[in-house]
């Protein structure tokens, strides 16, 4: 399987604290997207990130990426009640239109 | 930036009837949509590749003559659940390929529920 994994699968950190989660991939990458899910809902992009880019921010959001280590990293800053969702990873191959690879995801609670 | 959107948003349908959902790339022209399915507390797995004038192609495990996938026009793609069964109600998203300075993204639907009684 082409899936990507991320750890850890379930996160809960009080209001105000930083969530770090990490995404892993096994093939070479055009680009990494991470996106968000609120229960039950569609999926709300986040920030795409390149290949050819180590680290991207948006507002409270900053996305690492190590393509040496296939991997990335995902950090959302002063976190809020409203952040509470799943978090996943999506990889998009070399070439062309590829397909998006989503990882498994990671479900983060932040309690107020 | 660009928007996709699928219909209907929810579903409920008798076991046995056929259901189609429709995925349009609203501003922008898709080439290439994509077909995902998401089990409950599951992450996203594609089903298929749906390109503009041709046969979809498949991912392994997925029945295409259930799933049958129309992409008629560059900005109109549909999926039928043909005699739907309860194990077959699933989320169902789709999303469309752009072409961007320094590569392609993709801009998902907001999903379609289904539910199979």
């Amino acid at each position: 399987s082409q899936q990507g994994e991320e750890d850890p699968q379930a996160l809960s950190i009080q209001e105000g604290e930083n969530a770090t989660m990490n995404c892993s991939y096994k093939t070479s990458i055009n680009n990494l997207q991470w996106y968000r899910q609120n229960s039950g809902r569609g999926l709300v992009h986040l920030i795409l990130i390149r290949s050819n880019e180590r680290e991207k921010h948006s507002g409270r959001l900053r996305v690492t990426l190590d393509t040496s280590k296939k991997s990335s990293s995902l950090l959302i800053t002063a976190s809020r009640a409203a952040d509470t969702a799943s978090y996943f990873c999506a990889t998009q191959r070399k070439g062309g239109y590829q397909k998006v690879t989503f990882g498994t995801g990671t479900k983060l609670q932040v309690i107020p | 930036g660009a928007v996709v959107s699928q219909h209907p948003s929810r579903v409920i349908c008798k076991s046995g009837t056929s259901v189609k959902i429709e995925c349009r790339s609203l501003d922008f022209q898709a080439t290439t949509m994509f077909w995902y399915r998401q089990f409950p507390k599951q992450s996203l797995m594609l089903m298929a590749t749906s390109n503009e004038g041709s046969k979809a192609t498949y991912e392994q495990g997925v029945e295409k003559d259930k799933f049958l996938i129309n992409h008629a026009s560059l900005t109109l793609s549909t999926l039928t659940v043909t005699s739907a069964h309860p194990e077959d109600s699933s989320f169902y998203i789709c999303s469309a390929g752009i072409a961007l300075a320094g590569g392609e993204e993709q801009f998902f639907g907001p999903g379609t529920r289904l539910t199979v009684l």
